[in-house]
């Protein structure tokens, strides 16, 4: 079954910068299909920080940043911020499931 | 701007069915799609499925393939999710967001407010 793996936490200091994997395969990053990223504040619903691989919503800070490579994608922010603290989620698009995937998803904790 | 707004939540016994509506606003409703999401408590996101905008065709993930239907209604610009035979694990928040993709799921950009579905005896 195809996955989009990524680390289940992380944490860095205020002023920091981190970056989270999400690690593909063959079959949907490898493939060429666009990852996105999600971010999903405590008790609200998600909200799109990326897409296309590195485009930004209006409104989106551009301490937030995103790359790709291979099978594997990564979301990047610098300048970390205490309301930068939430859940992040990458997504692709999958050819052998037909459908849509997510990665399980990485909490961010800010020192 | 773009709103979704949906329904309630529900509890429902297991084996019982479960109709979540999701009213879009703000945009052009043949111009998106709708994808719906649930996140079980605690637990990460599951893309559930997606239906286009035009002749109602729509890509639904295995996991749910069967007991799931996806709707819309263009008059009202309102998607609908129904999920049948609940089960225990079925018990989460469903989300729908709007859905880029004409042809099939691509990214979602705007999202509803979720709507907890608890399955329980």
């Amino acid at each position: 079954q195809p996955v989009l793996t990524q680390p289940p936490s992380l944490s860095g200091a205020q002023g920091q910068r981190v970056t989270i994997s999400c690690t593909g395969s063959s079959s949907n990053i490898g493939a060429g299909y666009g990852v996105q990223w999600y971010q999903q504040l405590p008790g609200t619903a998600p909200k799109l920080l990326i897409s296309g691989d590195n485009d930004r919503p209006s409104g989106v800070p551009d301490r937030f940043s995103a790359s790709k490579s291979g099978t594997s994608a990564s979301l990047a922010i610098s300048g970390l911020q205490a309301e930068d603290e939430a859940d992040y989620y990458c997504q692709s698009y999958d050819s052998g499931l037909s459908g849509s995937l997510f990665g399980g998803g990485t909490k961010l904790t800010v020192l | 701007q773009v709103q979704l707004v949906q329904s309630g939540g529900e509890v429902k016994k297991p084996g019982a069915s479960v109709k979540v509506s999701c009213k879009a606003s703000g945009y052009n409703f043949m111009n998106y799609g709708i994808t719906w999401v649930r996140q079980a408590p605690g637990q990460g996101l599951e893309w559930m499925g997606w239906i286009g905008p035009n002749n109602g065709e729509t890509n639904y993930a295995d996991t749910v393939q069967g007991r799931v239907t996806m709707t819309t209604d263009t008059s009202t610009s309102t998607a609908y999710m129904e999920l049948r035979s609940l089960r225990s694990d079925d018990t989460a928040f469903y989300y729908c967001a709007r859905d880029k993709g004409l042809g099939g799921p691509l990214y979602f950009d705007s999202w509803g407010q979720g709507t907890l579905v608890t399955v329980s005896s």
